[in-house]
């Protein structure tokens, strides 16, 4: 078990430039998530997988954004025509979902975006 | 909508002293679970204790215990024999059973331990 691993640590990216992020969950879980986190604010909830569907996605998610998890492991976050506001940590996390009970969530390092 | 509010932007504690990190939330649902978590600086969120909503008993982990007042809506933290290790920014988070979703989080409390 080598923990959920997000790549790259640190990402800096013009304002206009598509960027994409990439979570690896730990192997055996099922469910992932990414939120996002803005200096000194907690975490707020992106949109989450389980398996390959994309069950729910916030209202924060705008239409710039997209998110896949093609084959239920990795996932990937996109982000086109970036914008100052969209500067954030961007936080992966995965569990291991049985119907509607979840182990607790395990967190990635995250993505830091600075949009210029 | 849930809302969870920590009052606490930053506290300070002596090593080996104890302190309370609060935290209030607001639902209309009765079955929820709540957590703390912990960030150290440039490093990743983990769990630190879990509380299910249903259980009158408070959670400990060690040096952690919470005091779970469902009837006010609250729900502290409270770290024994604080070490610097502790440092860290803390989060309250909620999450309505069932939902096997989304956190909802505070804003966090800054934590430092000194000598």
């Amino acid at each position: 078990d080598t923990g959920v691993s997000q790549d790259p640590r640190h990402k800096i990216t013009k304002r206009g430039q598509n960027v994409t992020f990439r979570c690896d969950p730990i192997s055996e879980h099922n469910r992932l998530y990414w939120y996002r986190q803005t200096l000194g604010q907690g975490p707020e909830f992106l949109t989450y997988f389980q398996n390959e569907a994309q069950l729910e996605k916030s209202r924060l998610l705008s239409d710039r954004f997209s998110a896949e998890r093609p084959k239920g492991s990795f996932s990937t976050l996109e982000i086109q025509r970036t914008e100052q506001g969209d500067s954030a940590m961007y936080l992966c996390a995965s569990s291991l979902g049985v119907g509607s009970m979840d182990s607790p969530l395990h967190f990635g390092n995250g993505t830091r975006l600075t949009v210029t | 909508a849930q809302t969870v509010t920590q009052s606490q932007p930053e506290m300070s504690v002596q090593e080996a002293e104890t302190v309370t990190l609060s935290c209030t939330y607001d639902t209309s649902e009765n079955n929820y679970y709540l957590f703390w978590y912990k960030q150290p600086p440039s490093r990743q969120m983990i769990l630190v204790i879990r509380q299910e909503a249903y259980k009158q008993q408070n959670a400990t982990e060690n040096r952690f215990s919470v005091n779970f007042q469902k009837a006010a809506k609250s729900f502290s933290l409270k770290i024994s024999d604080s070490q610097l290790g502790d440092t860290a920014m803390y989060f309250c988070a909620f999450i309505i059973t069932g939902t096997a979703s989304k956190l909802t989080f505070g804003t966090g409390t800054r934590l430092q331990v000194t000598l």
